[in-house]
């Protein structure tokens, strides 16, 4: 079945930092990726998005690119900030099965000032 | 935009009794899903409705469990009878159509003793 892998956290950074969390997928045809941030105490809420291959889904300052070749979706950040700490999930939409969403087991960010 | 609303935000009960977690989807949204997040499982999917009606339940941990979508504006969750493994923070995500992006609530913590 569809599986998701993420790099285990918790990350720690300090402000400023480079940021990339790793992504990796396993699935059949074509899915959709997405990010996923969880901030303390509240749902997830969606970060970005691909639908295809080479797409590069983008929004506050993260960037993640669709990478066929490599099953990847990587997550980065080039300065991250303290509200940026929170906790990541990385998930997978494959259209063959069913439309629902699988996710990575999320990886923890800490950014200290 | 009101954003998915869960009811309670925080559930404590003794083992043995009867639990009901209440969840209103964003209005015009066709499809609702019961997530549970744990730190040993990370975020499940429990069950999904499209058009308030259940089309995969398979995540349904066991027979104490059952969801119920009586109209497109309310869901529940029950569990009866709760037991301490149940403890873990209960999601509820709504959706305009099965592959659009999910839009979560802000979760309902039980602990059960």
């Amino acid at each position: 079945g569809d599986s998701v892998t993420q790099m285990e956290g918790p990350v720690t950074l300090s402000e400023e930092a480079f940021l990339t969390i790793n992504c990796t997928y396993t699935a059949t045809g074509y899915p959709s990726l997405f990010w996923y941030v969880q901030y303390p105490g509240e749902g997830l809420q969606l970060l970005l998005k691909a639908t295809k291959a080479d797409d590069k889904g983008s929004n506050k300052g993260f960037e993640a690119t669709y990478r066929k070749e490599t099953t990847s979706f990587h997550l980065e950040k080039g300065s991250v900030q303290v509200s940026d700490s929170a906790v990541y999930f990385c998930a997978l939409r494959n259209n063959n099965a069913g439309n629902m969403l699988t996710f990575g087991g999320g990886t923890r960010l800490m950014v200290k000032p | 935009d009101a954003g998915v609303i869960q009811s309670p935000r925080h559930e404590v009960t003794e083992m043995g009794q009867e639990v009901t977690l209440r969840c209103k989807p964003i209005s015009g949204h066709n499809s609702l899903f019961w997530y549970r997040q744990t730190m040993m499982r990370g975020l499940e999917l429990l069950i999904y409705f499209n058009n308030n009606v259940p089309i995969d339940d398979s995540g349904m941990p066991e027979d104490r469990f059952s969801a119920k979508m009586p109209n497109a504006s309310f869901s529940t969750l029950k569990i009866q009878p709760s037991e301490p493994r149940d403890s873990a923070v209960y999601f509820c995500a709504s959706s305009l159509q099965e592959n659009s992006p999910l839009h979560f609530g802000n979760g309902t913590r039980l602990t059960v003793t």
